[in-house]
């Protein structure tokens, strides 16, 4: 089946600062959508991407889906200490029934 | 008016139990979904149905069978408990077919095997 890389796996940023965290693919995604956990909590849509080249925002969050759709990436502008949580990108083709495939996470940390 | 919902939050049971977890979607959609978050916070797909098909990953023991009343809820069965299967479970849903295939989670439950 395909394979997701997200990186990095953890970050610890300051307040204030930027993120950037990214997925690739093995093969070609129809979808790519991140999601954010918080601690005892259950993964919250931020943002979904449905074609190559498109770039959404969501307030301070920005995400692209790469051209070559085997690739994703999430900026945080500005981070606050609730940014703190784990992201999770999560690619879907629709030759392959949908099936979502989840990254391994990256973990964020805001130190105030 | 909870979108995705699941009980219990928590569970502890012993080995060799019969456990089961509840999910209800009041999103009107008709694929449901069950993934299992490991220690690492791995998220895994076990099953996804809809009134059509069971699609079950190949690698959940057959301990592990869902079980859908109707279409707004998808329940996890779970027979002869082991160690292993101590986890945070999600249930999750979303529309079928060609349209967005956006999943909405449940809050999670962790289950504990004792």
């Amino acid at each position: 089946g395909q394979q997701l890389n997200q990186s990095p796996q953890s970050m610890f940023i300051q307040e204030g600062e930027d993120v950037s965290m990214n997925c690739t693919s093995s093969s070609i995604f129809n979808t790519w959508l991140w999601y954010k956990q918080d601690p005892g909590e259950g993964p919250v849509l931020l943002i979904a991407l449905y074609k190559a080249g498109e770039l959404t925002s969501n307030g301070r969050l920005t995400a692209q889906f790469g051209i070559t759709r085997k690739d994703s990436f999430l900026n945080i502008s500005a981070s606050i200490p609730s940014d703190v949580g784990i992201y999770f990108c999560a690619g879907s083709d629709k030759y392959n029934n949908n099936d979502m495939r989840f990254g391994a996470g990256t973990r964020l940390t805001v130190k105030p | 008016d909870t979108a995705v919902s699941q009980t219990p939050k928590y569970l502890v049971t012993q080995m060799g139990n019969d456990k089961s977890i509840k999910c209800e979607q009041n999103l009107g959609h008709d694929t449901m979904y069950w993934y299992k978050q490991d220690s690492k916070k791995f998220l895994k797909i076990m099953f996804s149905y809809n009134n059509k098909e069971l699609i079950i990953n190949e690698t959940v023991p057959n301990r592990f069978s869902p079980k859908s009343p109707d279409k707004a809820h998808l329940n996890l069965h779970i027979n002869s408990l082991e160690l292993g299967d101590s986890a945070v479970y999600f249930c999750a849903s979303s529309l079928y077919g060609t349209g967005p295939v956006e999943q909405y989670f449940g809050p999670g439950t962790r289950l504990t095997v004792t």
